[in-house]
């Protein structure tokens, strides 16, 4: 057990629909990261947050947007949802960027089916 | 720009025999640090080594053994005697220290079925 939690761990929507995922970090973890697992593009970064503010972005769509919020959970929100879209969305945290080594703790995924 | 290559898409070989994962991977930071990653049927992404570019030696743990040559830009992973519950998916990963920015980059996977 990873120590990171997310929900839900499946999710089946219709094209054109909005859905949210989840993610509690870590106890103590500051830095949440969102990645992206499809049989084409392998497992791809989608965008890191530290401690509430954006640090970094991957390959992430315009449709798609994150937040953590005070309480460090983390939200990922994906809209306009594609067939494409259809992927194991992973949640991953680690301490904090300057004593950040890369280590990621992941959780299980939240697998997304697109209809 | 940071890449990882794993060339070997899907490996398949009989139980107890021995295997290597083959892990190449590009960098222009002289400070970076390398993972292994196994992700088994059930879908989680599990933890197995990290080691930075400043140690060369190689190490084992178990029937796991990883072998990190700068000069060739590899990280190559092998399992001694293989058993069927090491059949999964395996990523090599890079993460340049740049205070984390970025994440982990992975390479494609290697699907490695151990065969009873």
């Amino acid at each position: 057990d990873s120590g990171v939690t997310q929900t839900p761990k499946h999710l089946i929507t219709a094209t054109g629909q909005r859905v949210t995922l989840r993610c509690s970090p870590r106890s103590g973890d500051l830095s949440v990261y969102w990645y992206q697992q499809s049989l084409d593009q392998g497992l791809q970064f989608l965008i890191q947050y530290y401690n509430g503010e954006e640090r970094a972005k991957g390959n992430i769509l315009e449709r798609f947007s994150a937040q953590q919020f005070p309480d460090l959970h983390s939200e990922l929100n994906l809209s306009s949802l594609e067939l494409g879209d259809s992927a194991l969305y992973f949640c991953a945290s680690s301490g904090g960027p300057e004593a950040n080594t890369g280590e990621l703790f992941f959780g299980e995924g939240s697998r997304l089916t697109v209809l | 720009a940071q890449k990882v290559t794993q060339a070997q898409t899907e490996i398949s070989v009989v139980e107890k025999e021995d295997v290597t994962l083959d892990c190449v991977y590009e960098t222009r930071d002289t400070t970076y640090y390398l993972f292994w990653y196994k992700q088994p049927p059930s879908g989680e992404l599990v933890f197995l080594i990290r080691r930075n570019s400043f140690d060369e030696q190689n190490e084992i743990s178990g029937r796991y053994s990883w072998n990190f040559q700068k000069s060739t830009s590899s990280f190559n992973f092998t399992i001694t005697a293989s058993q069927v519950v090491d059949s999964a998916v395996y990523f090599c990963a890079l993460s340049e220290a740049r205070g984390g920015a970025d994440g982990l980059t992975f390479g494609k996977g290697t699907h490695l079925i151990i065969q009873p």
